[in-house]
């Protein structure tokens, strides 16, 4: 899989876009980019995934760069909630056993008011 | 959305018992579900691939018999940590992967603190 590299943490301000990066500079073609997050002593969430299009959910928007290198998680409207540490992920999709999931160390978001 | 159950969220035991974590897929088949542990500050770590009907997949460094998975049907796992000592005081984590789906699915349990004193 892929190796991500994130910033180790990040600040924002209540109601701002929260913009969390990851390069990912050695993707795949077949990888896709996931991002879950970690609320402290929860079990991650899942937020998104894309291959190369950008996504938008109920959650979050991401924006994939062109040459897939890196990726951008956009939370439009940060709220305290959503402190919590968040996960860039590579992985080919894979519907076999081994589809398991590498979590690197993340970026810890801290939303203030 | 599906949901996964962990059991118990958190435990006491004393050193050189024994300690059974349940994770449950509670809407949704999953023939594969994995075992992560998280010690404070640090991400989380595989710890093995459990498969339905058949031995775990353990990672590299975590000792199969010290750390006991079964996963005897299509909606539960369980983690029995062995002869537990304090060394093993961490935040275990179990996912389940959705039978059947296209993309890779894998939803959280909310995770088991185990304190061995």
């Amino acid at each position: 899989d892929a190796k991500t590299t994130q910033p180790t943490s990040m600040d924002c301000a209540e109601g701002r876009a929260a913009n969390l990066p990851c390069n990912h500079s050695t993707i795949s073609g077949n990888e896709y980019v996931y991002w879950y997050r970690q609320i402290h002593s929860q079990g991650p969430q899942y937020i998104i995934h894309g291959l190369k299009n950008n996504e938008t959910n109920e959650m979050a928007s991401l924006i994939i760069t062109e040459d897939r290198k890196s990726s951008t998680l956009i939370l439009p409207h940060a709220t305290l909630r959503d402190t919590a540490v968040y996960y860039c992920i590579v992985r080919a999709e894979n519907t076999g056993t081994a589809s398991k999931l590498t979590f690197g160390t993340g970026t810890r978001l801290q939303v203030t008011l | 959305g599906a949901v996964v159950s962990q059991h118990p969220s958190w435990v006491i035991c004393k050193s050189g018992t024994s300690v059974k974590i349940e994770c449950r897929s509670l809407d949704f088949q999953a023939t594969t579900m994995f075992w992560y542990r998280q010690f404070p500050k640090q991400s989380l770590m595989l710890m093995a691939t459990s498969n339905e009907g058949s031995k775990a997949t353990y990672e590299q460094g975590v000792e199969k018999d010290k750390f006991l998975i079964n996963h005897a049907s299509l909606t539960l796992s369980t983690l029995t940590v062995t002869s537990a000592h304090p060394e093993d005081s961490s935040f275990y984590i179990c996912s389940a992967r959705r039978d059947n789906r296209v993309w890779l699915e894998a939803f959280f349990g909310q995770g088991t603190r185990l304190t061995v004193v």
